[in-house]
């Protein structure tokens, strides 16, 4: 069975705090993806990883940074939290040959 | 990045009313995919379609991609109460690898 997990389900952070979310796949994908999703505006790409240590940005990676050390993580970091960065955080992973992304459940961030 | 309009942005439907919702960009794309999100979870794919006028079924679902590759269309009939959930589109355009998400369509049953 296919897994995408995602480190925390909800988080509330302060401004200006530093925040990681943590990504790790178990199908041994070579790419893998953080959306943000927010109401009336369905998904939107982040950033996106092809290969370890191999990162593209999305189309809103202000604010957003990734990690890809290993094949199986990926990591989002929010360099400087911001009120407007409260949202739902998607992370998926999809194998070179396919079109279907696997989604992890979400994180759910809160920044007051 | 492209953007990907999904009509209805919701519906409330009585248990056993078939669906319709389709989705539409400016861009031609060459392979459209159906998800579902259903509350608390990511998004699950439902059917892929990969050339104009494709017409493919998933149990009571059916999803067609549009002649003029710049919209597709996903079909429930006789829906239930578990066809509760957030349908989104996604399309591939043609010279891309990313996948572009429509806006949602969040489905209500009423048993």
């Amino acid at each position: 069975d296919v897994k995408v997990t995602q480190s925390s389900r909800y988080l509330v952070k302060r401004t200006g705090e530093k925040v990681f979310l943590e990504c790790v796949q178990d199908m041994d994908h070579e790419n893998m993806f953080w959306y943000r999703q927010d109401p009336g505006l369905g998904l939107r790409l982040i950033y996106f990883s092809y290969d370890v240590k191999m990162k593209e940005k999305g189309d809103i990676p202000e604010g957003y940074s990734v990690s890809r050390e290993k094949k199986e993580r990926f990591s989002l970091i929010l360099e400087s939290a911001s009120t407007n960065q409260t949202s739902m955080y998607l992370c998926a992973s999809r194998a070179t040959a396919t079109y279907e992304q696997y989604f992890g459940p979400g994180t759910r961030l809160t920044v007051t | 990045g492209q953007q990907l309009n999904q009509s209805p942005q919701s519906m409330f439907i009585q248990e056993g009313e078939d669906v319709s919702m389709n989705c539409t960009s400016s861009s031609i794309f060459n392979t459209w995919l159906w998800y579902k999100q259903e509350p608390g979870e990511g998004p699950v794919l439902l059917i892929a379609l990969y050339k104009a006028g494709e017409l493919t079924s998933n149990g009571r679902l059916t999803a067609q991609f549009g002649i003029t590759r710049k919209d597709s269309f996903l079909n429930i009939s006789a829906s239930i109460p578990s066809d509760v959930g957030i349908y989104f589109c996604a399309g591939q355009l043609t010279n891309g690898n990313q996948f572009y998400f429509g806006t949602g369509t969040s489905l209500t049953v009423i048993p």
